[in-house]
């Protein structure tokens, strides 16, 4: 069964551009969550998408974003970067059938310069 | 919202010896308890979970306890390998149908010294 995958894994974008990421979950997996992942503040919760609808949020501005299509796939944009949005970016993709236990990605690691 | 602290934020053993990570969470509704393992360059992995239903669970040489009136767990790992070492975030959340959202601590380093 294949895993979570993120596309792609490394970006190097400008102060000022925008970014989007992509994310696939397991095959069968309905809900799709972000967290941005930095040494300093550790793993923080951007969003989460079940059925196309964001069910939850966490506090960054709304420079970010998100969707969820229909076959669950899922992206996220940062628009405007600025430097301290360099950090990983995990994908995790979650079921009632996996008893809500997250699997996650490898993750897109961004680096604004 | 939920917060989750880990302490320390590094520890080392010799191998074959024990590690235990303590977690205390503040939301007493929190009912989903899972450890994620990171090795470098990869996402977290999911090792071993409990709900709070269940006071201990085990699996090889991991074990997860809860104590639900302290709100605080621990995962336990026996006769530790080199291979062990990595970065183990614990985490809590209100698993439910409608949300799966997850509130990590900050996680810990492990290194096991052959």
């Amino acid at each position: 069964k294949a895993g979570v995958t993120q596309t792609p894994r490394y970006l190097i974008k400008t102060r000022g551009q925008q970014v989007t990421l992509s994310c696939s979950p397991i095959s069968g997996h309905r809900s799709v969550s972000w967290y941005q992942q930095t040494p300093g503040q550790g793993l923080q919760f951007l969003f989460e998408y079940f059925s196309e609808t964001q069910r939850n949020k966490g506090n960054f501005p709304g420079r970010f974003s998100g969707r969820q299509f229909s076959n669950s796939r899922s992206e996220m944009n940062v628009s405007t970067l600025e430097l301290g949005d360099s950090a990983l970016y995990l994908c995790a993709s979650s079921s009632r059938a996996s008893g809500y236990g997250y699997t996650f990605g490898s993750g897109t690691r961004l680096t604004v310069v | 919202g939920e917060n989750v602290e880990q302490h320390p934020s590094t520890l080392s053993v010799q191998e074959g010896d024990s590690a235990v990570i303590k977690c205390t969470y503040s939301d007493s509704a929190s009912n989903y308890f899972p450890w994620y393992k990171q090795e470098l360059g990869k996402g977290p992995q999911l090792i071993i979970d409990i709900r709070s239903n269940v006071g201990e669970k085990k699996d090889q040489r991991i074990a997860v306890t809860l104590n639900k009136t302290a709100k605080h767990f621990s995962l336990h790992i026996t006769e530790t390998q080199p291979e062990d070492s990595a970065v183990y975030f614990c985490a809590a959340s209100i698993a439910s149908g409608a949300n799966s959202k997850l509130t990590f601590g900050k996680g810990i380093t492990l290194s096991v010294r052959p």
